[in-house]
């Protein structure tokens, strides 16, 4: 069965990087494209990019665009989303997700909490 | 960016009783390949999104035939026939047609 296992939670002082990784298994890794979506506390589901796990390319949304990068490891089908710059307002739980039929995510990661603090 | 706007915000139901959930789009949904792409997600509270409708009214594997989606251009709606104790949660609307990917607000389903 299609599963992506996150890492875990994280705690950061504002100003630092997070680098949060997304295990993709139950299927060929890289037929699909990998999303990423996050969700502030008690808030709706923003999305900030893309990466094509065949070729690596990649997508982002303007909201984040100089501050998010997302990359794969083919040899480890996983995906990694770093987000640099950090502040408060960056915390959230942090999801990958699959592409579906180009436009929606039909399987999610468990998410991963990152918090911002001093 | 599409803004993706939902009503109700909050929708109190009688378990067995019907509900139904709007979202419209601040611009057509309509790609320029014919097809509109507007889904539904369900979260559970703890759990990620799960999808349950896509293409406005395909249900995606496993979703129950309870829940039905329909609507055209910027309005669509998501509605259950009969609600189960399952189903209370957030519901999101989503639109695929452009990047970058946008949802709507939320509608939180819990029984009254």
């Amino acid at each position: 069965q299609v599963q992506f296992v996150q890492s875990g939670a994280e705690v950061m002082k504002p100003g630092a990087s997070v680098k949060v990784s997304c295990k993709a298994s139950g299927y060929t890794f890289t037929n699909y494209i990998i999303h990423w979506v996050r969700q502030a506390p008690g808030q709706s589901l923003e999305w900030m990019g893309w990466i094509n796990a065949r070729n690596g390319n990649t997508k982002y949304s303007q909201s984040f665009q100089d501050r998010v990068t997302i990359t794969r490891d083919t040899s480890a089908s996983t995906a990694y989303m770093e987000l640099s710059s950090l502040t408060s307002e960056d915390t959230a739980i942090y999801y990958c997700a699959r592409d579906f039929v180009g436009t929606t995510f039909d399987y999610w990661g468990q998410g991963t909490l990152v918090t911002v603090s001093s | 960016d599409i803004v993706m706007t939902q009503t109700p915000l909050s929708s109190p139901v009688i378990l067995g009783q019907p509900a139904s959930i709007s979202c419209r789009s601040s611009q057509s949904l309509a790609h320029s390949d014919g097809n509109t792409y507007l889904s539904w997600l369900h979260q559970r509270p703890g759990q990620p999104p799960r999808l349950l409708i896509y293409r406005i009214s395909n249900r995606f594997s496993g979703v129950p035939d309870r829940f039905s989606g329909s609507g055209a251009g910027t309005d669509f709606t998501l509605k259950i026939s009969r609600v189960e104790a399952e189903d209370v949660g957030l519901y999101y609307c989503m639109q695929g047609t452009q990047f970058p990917r946008t949802f709507g607000q939320g509608t939180k389903v819990e029984i009254k």
